[in-house]
């Protein structure tokens, strides 16, 4: 059974620093993982998808990387703004079965 | 593009009440998936639809809740009667195939409904 876990559970840092944010799991015979961001009282917005292929994607500001063999993913956040504040959520998908979601991290920003 | 819409926002009941939640998914979507999401915690999957059909409701209370999705679209759960652990936020998200049927098949959410049982 695929279990999924994200450190830090939260984080803060101020406006301007590079941060790195960790989603690790158990199965890694994964077909893609996505990283989701989640702002208070909202729904979640996809913001990256990397294929099990992949190594990495890149979307603005935004890197994540994926590394299968040791069950691991990252999420790069360059020049953080206070508009990045949110939880963010890493999901697995295994061949032939749903997304399992992690916790998630609850990053602020200060201005 | 209009995204998945759900309602209501937010319901208050006592325990042992009923409730019922509605989502649209986006247009085309064949896929629509009901998420529960605890406070603190990662969304879990409740039930998957393909089409009108259900893929997984492995995860689904079945003495508790029901789901349906008529004609392929708009899809509804239930919970019947409802427990003080099921305090939650109910969330609709629909994407264009099943997992693991496309490479770059992207789950978009609805906003959400906020269950509070008391």
């Amino acid at each position: 059974k695929q279990e999924v876990t994200q450190i830090p559970a939260a984080l803060s840092v101020p406006e301007g620093e590079n941060l790195v944010l960790n989603c690790s799991f158990t199965d890694s015979a994964i077909y893609n993982l996505q990283w989701f961001r989640q702002d208070p009282g909202k729904g979640l917005t996809s913001l990256l998808l990397i294929q099990s292929s992949q190594r990495e994607q890149t979307s603005g500001r935004l890197n994540a990387s994926l590394d299968k063999s040791s069950g691991r993913s990252t999420l790069y956040i360059a020049a953080s703004q206070p508009g990045d504040s949110a939880t963010y959520l890493c999901a697995v998908n295994n061949y032939g079965q749903n997304f399992v979601f992690g916790p998630g991290t609850r990053l602020s920003v200060l201005p | 593009e209009a995204g998945v819409a759900q309602s209501p926002r937010y319901k208050i009941i006592e325990k042992r009440q009923s409730v019922a939640f509605w989502c649209n998914p986006i247009s085309g979507h064949a896929t629509l998936y009901w998420y529960q999401q605890i406070l603190g915690q990662g969304p879990k999957l409740l039930i998957q639809f393909q089409n009108n059909g259900v893929v997984d409701d492995s995860q689904l209370p079945k003495d508790r809740f029901s789901a349906e999705r008529l004609k392929g679209v708009d899809s509804t759960l239930k919970i019947q009667p409802a427990k003080l652990e099921d305090s939650a936020v109910y969330l609709c998200a629909s994407s264009l195939a099943p997992p693991g049927q496309l490479a770059k098949n992207i789950q978009y959410f609805g906003a959400g409904t906020r269950l509070s049982v008391l």
